[in-house]
């Protein structure tokens, strides 16, 4: 049982370009969700999934694209990359019963140059 | 909306003393309160939590009672150790609907042996 898995886990990208971070969970959580971490701040929304199908804005959304094609997968997509995407990104997931505890991955250092 | 406010960090504490951090909450309906731990370089892992008024959430010595009249979740632990050296983030979960997690900026806790 892996739990949330991240790849990768640092990269460096230059303005302009995109690329996909991947998550993975093993849970069958219906509840997925991506949060970013500026330094010495606390996680922020992106966007999250309650199922496969389904998936809706958070708080800072833009420059970014989500699908949830499966339980399991919740890829987020960087189209155009700023500099101001530099920051750590953390996958989560949830069950739906009164269980609301979130299971984080390790997180994904990106860094745009 | 939903909010969390930490108090400011570093808290720097020698071996064996008392750890307060607290942690106050705006919310509508009846959230549920967290606290995550993250070590230096991992991700968020569940501390401990509360699901309604009055419980408290216990784990490794850290104890926190949700105290709906205050709107507080005031973190403790008795007796700090230099493994606790870490950020801790309050948090809250918004239910019914999305369970996004809104946190706090973090408190970073440094304990000297």
């Amino acid at each position: 049982n892996a739990g949330v898995t991240q790849t990768p886990k640092f990269r460096i990208l230059k303005i302009g370009q995109s690329m996909t971070l991947q998550c993975t969970q093993d849970m069958n959580h219906n509840y997925m969700y991506w949060y970013r971490q500026d330094p010495g701040m606390g996680l922020k929304l992106i966007y999250y999934s309650v199922g496969a199908g389904i998936t809706d804005k958070g708080e800072v959304p833009n420059g970014y694209n989500v699908s949830r094609s499966t339980t399991e997968d919740f890829p987020l997509r960087l189209e155009l990359a700023a500099p101001s995407q530099t920051s750590v990104y953390f996958c989560a997931s949830a069950t739906s019963g009164r269980e609301d505890t979130q299971y984080f991955g390790p997180g994904t250092r990106l860094t745009v140059l | 909306g939903n909010s969390v406010t930490q108090m400011e960090g570093p808290v720097t504490l020698s071996e064996e003393a008392f750890l307060t951090i607290n942690c106050t909450y705006t919310a509508t309906g009846y959230p549920s309160l967290f606290w995550y731990v993250q070590y230096p370089g991992e991700g968020l892992q569940l501390l401990l939590k509360a699901t309604k008024a009055d419980d408290k959430g216990s784990n490794k010595g850290f104890e926190a009672t949700y105290r709906k009249e205050t709107t507080s979740f005031h973190l403790e632990k008795g007796s700090v150790q230099v493994s606790d050296s870490a950020v801790y983030f309050c948090a809250l979960s918004s239910r019914p609907g999305r369970r996004a997690l809104t946190f706090g900026s973090g408190t970073r806790l440094q304990v000297q042996p």
